[in-house]
């Protein structure tokens, strides 16, 4: 079955550019979607299509996708953006895939 | 905008079934699909099956596939999942989400509020 890899944990200081990665065999044939989830919360839709931001997302927010790799990039951070962060992908087996997520932290 | 509305927390017993609803509100509940996704205590998201609302057809992820149902009543907007054979490894919260179908260019851009499972005997 496919599988989508990411780190555990990413840090970042407040104002400076975090990437999250998501890695996957020939992912960069695929349209990778990110969603942010804080504590308690439900997902929220951050990317999808690998670079397309969904209407009230904050631009500093962009996506890419290319060879094995999705990335997530962070520009600006903020210390509301820490939260937990799932790539997700298309397959046939399972249909629907997600990575492992990766905890941001801002300090 | 589609709002999604799910039933209130269960309790089960192992080697029961537990059924939770997606109510959708806002929409065209035919035009779009939903799928259900759980997260275990302290894990990442699982996604294990899913429905297309227009016509029915159900996908489900193999890992499932002999103890989970996915229906629905249009009627009342309404997407059920049925999960049976309980055990305590099924104890997580149960997402509904909708997409525009089941393929490559789709996304969940509407997620419902989520249901807590626990498996307890």
């Amino acid at each position: 079955s496919y599988e989508l890899t990411q780190p555990p944990s990413v840090s970042v200081s407040p104002g400076q550019t975090a990437s999250i990665t998501c890695s996957g065999d020939k992912l960069g044939e695929k349209y990778v979607c990110w969603y942010q989830q804080k504590p308690g919360q439900s997902p929220v839709l951050l990317i999808y299509q690998d670079n397309k931001r969904p209407s009230g997302i904050p631009e500093r927010f962009s996506g890419s996708n290319s060879g094995n790799t999705a990335t997530l990039t962070i520009s600006g951070t903020q210390v509301m953006d820490e939260a937990d962060y799932y790539c997700q992908t298309w397959d046939i087996s399972p249909l629907v895939v997600f990575g492992g997520g990766t905890k941001l932290t801002v300090l | 905008q589609v709002r999604l509305v799910q039933s209130g927390a269960e309790v089960m017993k192992p080697e029961s079934s537990v059924k939770v609803s997606c109510k959708a509100s806002g929409g065209v509940f035919s035009s779009f699909s939903i799928s259900w996704v759980r997260q275990a205590p302290g894990q990442g998201l699982e996604w294990l099956g899913g429905i297309i609302t227009m016509v029915g057809t159900t996908k489900y992820a193999q890992k499932f596939q002999d103890r989970i149902t996915i229906t629905k009543d249009a009627p009342t907007s309404t997407v059920y999942l049925e999960l049976g054979s309980l055990t305590s490894d099924d104890t997580a919260v149960y997402y509904c989400a909708k997409s525009g179908g089941f393929s490559n260019s789709f996304k969940f851009d509407q997620w419902g509020q989520g249901t807590l499972v626990t498996v307890s005997s």
